[in-house]
Formats: C-alpha cells, structure tokens, sequence
C-alpha cells in the first residue's frame, strides 16, 4: 500500500483566516514533504522532515509553518496567506531521506484557494 | 547545474502509438531518475525509476533509456492508449540533496483514439 492521505481536498480561506491542511501515512516512512504546485508547473519543494525533524525549509515564507507531531502525520499552517499563494498543495513521503530508499510518494493534494 | 531539461513540453500520440519524452541534466551527482505521471487534479504518481547502474528499465508498457555519458534519460510508452494522456514529469536527485528532486517542466501527452 503506497497511500498517502491528505485533508482538505479543497480550501478556500480569507487573507486574515488560520487554517491547517494535514497528511497522513501508514506505510511505516520516516520523511516526509511538502511541496506546492502552481497550474501547468512542476511541483516545487517547499519543507522536508526526516525523522520528526525539519531537514529542509526552501526559504518559505513564514505564513507557512510546517509540524510533524510523528512518524504519521504532517500538517502545514497556513496564517494569512496572499493570493497568490493559492495553489494545489501536495504531500510526499519516502522510506528515509536518500541513500536509495528515497522513491516518494504523492498525496491527491489539497486545492486552495486564497481570497 | 542543477536543472532537468525536459522536452517536448507537448506530446500527441494516435492510440497504439509510442510516446517518447527526454530529459536532459547537467549534475552528474545526480543518482536518481524518476518518472512521474499525473492527472488533472490528482497528486503525481511514481510511474517508473532508474539509478545509473543500469541502461534501461521496463515495467509493462514504460521503459526508460538511460545514457550516462550523454546525460540524458527518456521515456519511452509503447502502444500508448487514451487512458496514458496526462502530463509526465521527469526528475532528478542526488544522495546528500536530502530528498529534494528537481524536476523537469512536465510534457502534456494527449493520445487521440
């Protein structure tokens, strides 16, 4: 089972609203992603967590705020985003970062749409 | 140094067809290179692999070619169906990137009945 679970499928928020999107796996994977994807453009990296801990922050902006609470689960905080950051959020996990157990897999993602 | 070209960033097939779409690097670190397929509103599907061992990879109607030397790696579907149109995703990563893939710019394959 490569199943990556994410919630919302869909999120429209207000500039000043807080919200969480939330990843989940079973598959027993200690690294996790989350990436963003714009229409018609590959996705781009945004955090990677390797054992709990952050590994990777792609110089995201600070209304971002990722959070694994374990192995499982992965949520990104969203607190007043812009318009353009309206995009399909998705979540990767792999066996391990690198060292040739790294295939990811996507989540179905999270559409959100910022007004 | 680090960008994957991949080309052409659209593809249409007639059904029964091969669809064939390159991927370019520069990086020669780079150890990993998979493909991945997705559909409209859906996450990217891990489609196929390949790590610079071997030449070529088959699984089923995909098979991926890889040339180290020229530092190029495609994708090759054979008797391509309506149901393979999505856009494909070629990536690339290396064992002390920490995880990160850097992809290509996707191609849109329509296979037309």
């Amino acid at each position: 089972d490569t199943e990556v679970t994410q919630t919302p499928k869909h999120l429209v928020m207000g500039m000043t609203n807080k919200k969480s999107l939330k990843c989940e796996q079973h598959m027993g994977h200690r690294a996790m992603y989350w990436y963003k994807q714009k229409a018609k453009k590959p996705p781009e990296l945004m955090f990677v967590y390797s054992y709990e801990k952050l590994s990777i922050n792609e110089s995201v902006p600070s209304r971002f705020s990722p959070e694994c609470p374990n192995s499982s689960l992965l949520n990104l905080h969203l607190h007043a985003l812009q318009p353009e950051d309206s995009a399909l959020y998705l979540c990767a996990s792999s066996q391990v970062v690198g060292g040739g157990l790294d295939e990811q897999y996507f989540g179905p993602g999270t559409r959100l749409t910022v007004t | 140094q680090q960008q994957v070209k991949q080309s052409p960033q659209s593809l249409i097939v007639q059904k029964g067809g091969i669809s064939i779409i390159n991927c370019a690097y520069e990086n020669t670190a780079f150890d990993y290179f998979p493909w991945y397929q997705q559909f409209p509103g859906k996450g990217p599907a891990l489609l196929i692999a390949i790590r610079p061992d071997v030449s070529e990879k088959k699984e089923g109607r995909f098979t991926i070619s890889f040339n180290k030397s020229a530092k190029q790696f495609s994708l090759h579907i054979m008797d391509s169906q309506p149901g393979d149109s999505a856009t494909y995703f070629c990536a690339a990563s290396f064992y002390n990137q920490g995880g990160k893939l850097i992809f290509g710019q996707g191609t849109e394959l329509s296979v037309k009945p």
